[in-house]
C-alpha cells in the first residue's frame, strides 16, 4: 500500500555520496506534510534517521541529510560507509480518505 | 530511554484472531501515541493504527473493519487484535512510539515479532 515512490536500489563506493528520492502526490508530500526517513539493517527494526524533512536525531551521523523540493524529497548519504548498507524508507502523512501514515517503497543501498 | 517489546503467538491458522501486546519500559504509556506497523517478508512497511493513552484510536482504512487496539495504562502495555487472519497478514509486526498527533515519526521501535498465518 506504498503511496510514496523510491528507487529500488542505489549503490556507491565507500566515501562517495548517494541520494535516495521519495516522490509523492498532492495529498501527502505535495501538500507540505513532513517527511521522515528510516534505516533498516538486515534482520532489525527500522531506526529513525531524519525527521521533519531535515532534522537528525541525537546520535545519527552528520553524513545523513534530508532535503525537499516541491513534491519530492531526498535523503543524501555523504562519505558512504560499509555500515550504511541497508534498506531506507521514507514516511509521511496522507490526507486522502480519513488520513493515514504512509511509507515509501524502500531503497536498498549497496556499498560496492 | 523508552524501549518497546512485542509479544504474542507466532503461528496462526487462517480465520484466527491475531493478538499482540507491546510492553513499554523506561517511560510512561500515558504520554505520546503508540502505533502498530507491519512488514510482510521481503516487502515494505504498512501502518496499522495508533492509540493514545485515553483510548482514542486511529486505524488504517484498509484494515479498520478487522482491527482493534487497546491500552492498559496500569501495565504500561497496548495491544492489537486483527480478526479473520489470512496468509496476507503474515508479517513482522512492530510496535512503535509516535511523539504527538502532528509529530508523526516513529521512534523508537520494538524489535518486531514474526507472525505466520498458515494452515
Amino acid at each position: 500500500q506504498s503511496v510514496l515512490t523510491q528507487p529500488p536500489s542505489v549503490s556507491g563506493a565507500p566515501g562517495q555520496r548517494v541520494t535516495i528520492s521519495c516522490t509523492g502526490s498532492s495529498s501527502n508530500i505535495g501538500a507540505g506534510y513532513d517527511v521522515h526517513w528510516y534505516q533498516q539493517l538486515p534482520g532489525t527494526a527500522p531506526k529513525l534517521l531524519i525527521y521533519n524533512d531535515n532534522n537528525r536525531p541525537s546520535g545519527v551521523p552528520a553524513r545523513f541529510s534530508g532535503s525537499r523540493s516541491g513534491t519530492s524529497v531526498s535523503l543524501a548519504i555523504s562519505g558512504l560507509q560499509p555500515e550504511d548498507e541497508a534498506d531506507y524508507f521514507c514516511q509521511s502523512f496522507d490526507d486522502s480518505l480519513s488520513g493515514i501514515y504512509v511509507f515509501g517503497t524502500g531503497t536498498k543501498v549497496t556499498v560496492l | 530511554q523508552v524501549q518497546l517489546q512485542e509479544s504474542g503467538p507466532d503461528l496462526l491458522r487462517p480465520s484466527d484472531t491475531l493478538s499482540l501486546t507491546c510492553t513499554v519500559s523506561g517511560g510512561f504509556i500515558s504520554t505520546h501515541y503508540w502505533s502498530w506497523i507491519r512488514q510482510p517478508p521481503g516487502k515494505g512497511l504498512e501502518w496499522i493504527g495508533n492509540i493514545f493513552h485515553t483510548g482514542t484510536t486511529n486505524y488504517n482504512p484498509s484494515l479498520t473493519s478487522r482491527v482493534t487496539m487497546s491500552v492498559d495504562t496500569s501495565r504500561n502495555q497496548f495491544s492489537l487484535r486483527l480478526t479473520s487472519a489470512t496468509a496476507a497478514d503474515t508479517a513482522v509486526y512492530f510496535c512503535a512510539k509516535m511523539p504527538a498527533r502532528w509529530e508523526y515519526w516513529f521512534d523508537p521501535w520494538g524489535q518486531g515479532t514474526l507472525v505466520i498465518v498458515s494452515s
